[in-house]
């Protein structure tokens, strides 16, 4: 029952240097999102898919892109890594119950990522 | 653009008292989610409320939905030092895809 997997937990980069943090669901869930929590503030939404092929923007996507080439998996990849990316990152998924069009996300445990 | 404000952002307090967690939204929704983080951890899901008047109940916790005033609550009662936390409210915007967050109610119970 593994729910939402994030990989990796931590991780420190370099200015400049890039990377993809991975994200996978095995709920079946058709949405799956990508937030980002700076210390002490809430989520914001930095992009997020309804279903396989089908990705867009959210409040905060300058410096990342994504891809959903499967219904479980949907990777965060960070280009030119900057100091200001420096964040929790956290990958959820949900169902949306289009009948009683509920949206409860399920939330994965969170990759720590320090820009230095 | 829909907006989401909790207040207050930070409370603290004893053990066995009582207190209200505001959340109030900018446009129209009659669905609002609360979750719990502990520190360190992830979001929790704790109530769905999907109706105006909507009310759930989980232990300690109660949480209330009034669409028309665009507002919903959520009450402690006794407060134990397991609740310390932060709190987040979410509401899903009419025909939307994506939750908007409030800014979190970072809650801390003094023994």
């Amino acid at each position: 029952n593994a729910g939402v997997t994030q990989t990796p937990k931590f991780r420190i980069l370099k200015i400049g240097q890039s990377m993809t943090l991975q994200c996978a669901q095995d709920m079946n869930h058709n949405y799956m999102y990508w937030y980002r929590q700076d210390p002490g503030m809430g989520l914001k939404l930095i992009y997020y898919s309804v279903g396989a092929g089908i990705t867009d923007k959210g409040e905060v996507p300058n410096g990342y892109n994504v891809s959903r080439s499967t219904t479980e998996d949907f990777p965060l990849r960070l280009e030119l890594a900057a100091p200001s990316q420096t964040s929790v990152y956290f990958c959820a998924s949900s169902w949306r119950d289009t009948k009683l069009a509920k949206n409860i996300q399920y939330f994965g445990a969170g990759t720590r990522l320090s820009v230095l | 653009e829909l907006k989401v404000e909790q207040n207050p952002l930070f409370l603290s307090m004893q053990e066995g008292k009582n207190y209200t967690i505001y959340c109030n939204y900018s446009t129209t929704s009659d669905r609002l989610y609360w979750y719990r983080q502990d520190p360190g951890k992830s979001l929790e899901s704790l109530f769905v409320l999907l109706s105006n008047g909507a009310v759930k109940q989980e232990g300690r916790l109660m949480a209330s939905l009034d669409t028309k005033a665009r507002l919903s609550t959520l009450h402690i009662t006794a407060a134990v030092h397991d609740l310390s936390a932060t709190y987040f409210c979410a509401v899903d915007a009419q025909g939307a895809q994506k939750l908007v967050f409030g800014q979190g109610t970072r809650l801390t119970i003094n023994p």
